[in-house]
């Protein structure tokens, strides 16, 4: 079984400061793909980044930033110098190849930047 | 981006009453969709998985007679909830699989289905 773990229930920064929000998953799957959604308080999941299996190239969009680590099977995303719109809910997810892509999520990780 | 839109964003019904939510793809074919549920400070919980022109797989402990899902075209799905109780009241929202762009699954905004 698949299963996704975000350690981190609640983080609380303060803007301009970095932060790392850790994402850990367990897949007997060789090929998978990997999400990271932002969910703001009015609910809706915005996508940020799908990263397949055999892709561990870090990427940097902007101030978001994400390090995939296969050998530890860890999938991290940082935000360089937080701003107060970035506070939301972010959640990593894995997905299911052979069950049609669905995905199994994280529990979470809220994210408060104070001004 | 691909986008997909859900409605309505936010339903108010009376107890025992039937509500539907739509789902659609608006700008790509979605041969499957997904909805979840989520209640508040949790995780999105998924329901079921809609595949185009066949019946919903529901995942175990969700109610396939109370919680109907047609998926009757590659761009629509929806979520009939049938004589909701005021423990029906959650957030649902709904994704859709875009095969054409490394099947990534993007997200409706969700609906706030209230009971009373």
């Amino acid at each position: 079984a698949q299963k996704v773990t975000q350690a981190q229930t609640e983080i609380s920064v303060v803007e301009k400061e970095d932060v790392t929000l850790d994402c850990v998953y367990e897949t007997r799957d060789t090929t998978y793909y990997l999400f990271w959604y932002k969910q703001p308080p009015s609910g809706e999941l915005v996508f940020l980044i799908r990263r397949n299996s055999f892709d561990e190239q870090n990427e940097i969009s902007g101030r978001y930033s994400w390090n995939f680590q296969k050998s530890t099977s860890s999938f991290n995303f940082t935000i360089t110098a937080s701003q107060v719109v970035d506070s939301a809910v972010y959640f990593c997810a894995l997905s299911d190849i052979a069950a049609g892509n669905k995905l199994t999520f994280g529990g979470g990780t809220r994210v408060l930047v104070k001004p | 981006g691909a986008v997909v839109s859900q409605h309505p964003s936010w339903v108010i019904c009376k107890s025992g009453t039937s509500v539907k939510i739509e789902c659609r793809s608006l700008d790509f074919q979605a041969t499957t969709m997904f909805w979840y549920r989520q209640f508040p400070k949790q995780s999105l919980m998924l329901m079921a998985t809609s595949n185009e022109g066949s019946k919903a797989t529901y995942e175990q402990g969700v109610e396939k007679d109370k919680f109907l899902i047609n998926h009757a075209s590659l761009t629509l799905s929806t979520l009939t909830v049938t004589s909701a109780h005021p423990e029906d009241s959650s957030f649902y929202i709904c994704s859709a699989r875009d095969a054409t762009f490394g099947n990534t699954i993007y997200f409706g905004e969700g609906s706030w289905l209230t009971v009373v």
